[in-house]
């Protein structure tokens, strides 16, 4: 596609469901990222995922988190058991190659834990 | 701290100043990325530049680089109300973490 495409925008859930956060990355790129932003602060890494090679989960805050990457292209964000603090937006990017090069980010998907 | 700590975190310009940010970061890093988020949505590039490269132009942005201070700095000259929004810089460290490393930001308001 022309740009990074995340679903859904916005999504309020309750405490203690599980959720799926969806993105399709720009055709053609090897390199995808997931990251946190919480109202009005900067982005805390989740993870990266880099062609076929082990992802760097090193981000991931708990093992509540979890994410995957299916064909080298589409990638969901699963949160299970979610909790209030999980609050925030969830911004997926991709490049072209590893990083080093440009990142490009989707639109984000709004999660609001209540 | 983080890698990557902008400041100020916050600046009000009147519309026709410049506006500096400033960005220190702490490992080594093969560039350094500065990036623009509106209304905390996706962000968006803005300019790279390497760690062998000092200074870099692109339109009324002006970066620079001191590696030796770990240090970076945003210029937007002749602000526009349309330059109203937060900053980021990203860091891609020269080991460990393949991903880029942001800072906290710096929200810029320019008042018209």
């Amino acid at each position: 596609g022309a740009g990074v495409s995340q679903s859904p925008s916005n999504k309020v859930t309750e405490k203690g469901k599980d959720v799926e956060l969806r993105c399709d990355p720009i055709s053609g790129h090897t390199a995808l990222y997931w990251y946190r932003q919480s109202l009005g602060q900067g982005l805390e890494f989740l993870i990266y995922f880099q062609g076929n090679s082990a992802p760097d989960k090193s981000g991931l805050p708990s093992d509540r988190f979890s994410a995957e990457r299916t064909g080298g292209s589409v990638s969901t964000l699963t949160i299970q058991r979610t909790q209030q603090e999980d609050s925030a937006v969830y911004l997926c990017a991709s490049s072209r190659t590893r990083a080093g090069n440009t990142i490009y980010f989707g639109e984000g998907s709004w999660l609001t834990v209540v | 701290s983080q890698q990557g700590e902008e400041d100020p975190q916050a600046l009000s310009i009147q519309e026709g100043e410049n506006a500096t940010m400033n960005c220190s970061y702490k490992t080594s890093i093969n560039n350094l990325q500065w990036y623009r988020q509106n209304s905390g949505r996706g962000l968006v590039h803005l300019i790279l530049i390497r760690s062998n490269e000092r200074e870099k132009h692109s339109g009324r942005l002006r970066v620079t680089l001191d590696t030796s201070k770990k240090s970076s700095s945003l210029l937007i000259t002749a602000s526009r109300a349309a330059d109203t929004a937060s900053y980021f810089c990203a860091t891609d460290q020269d080991t460990g973490r393949r991903a880029l490393t942001f800072g906290s930001g710096t929200r810029l308001q320019v008042q018209p």
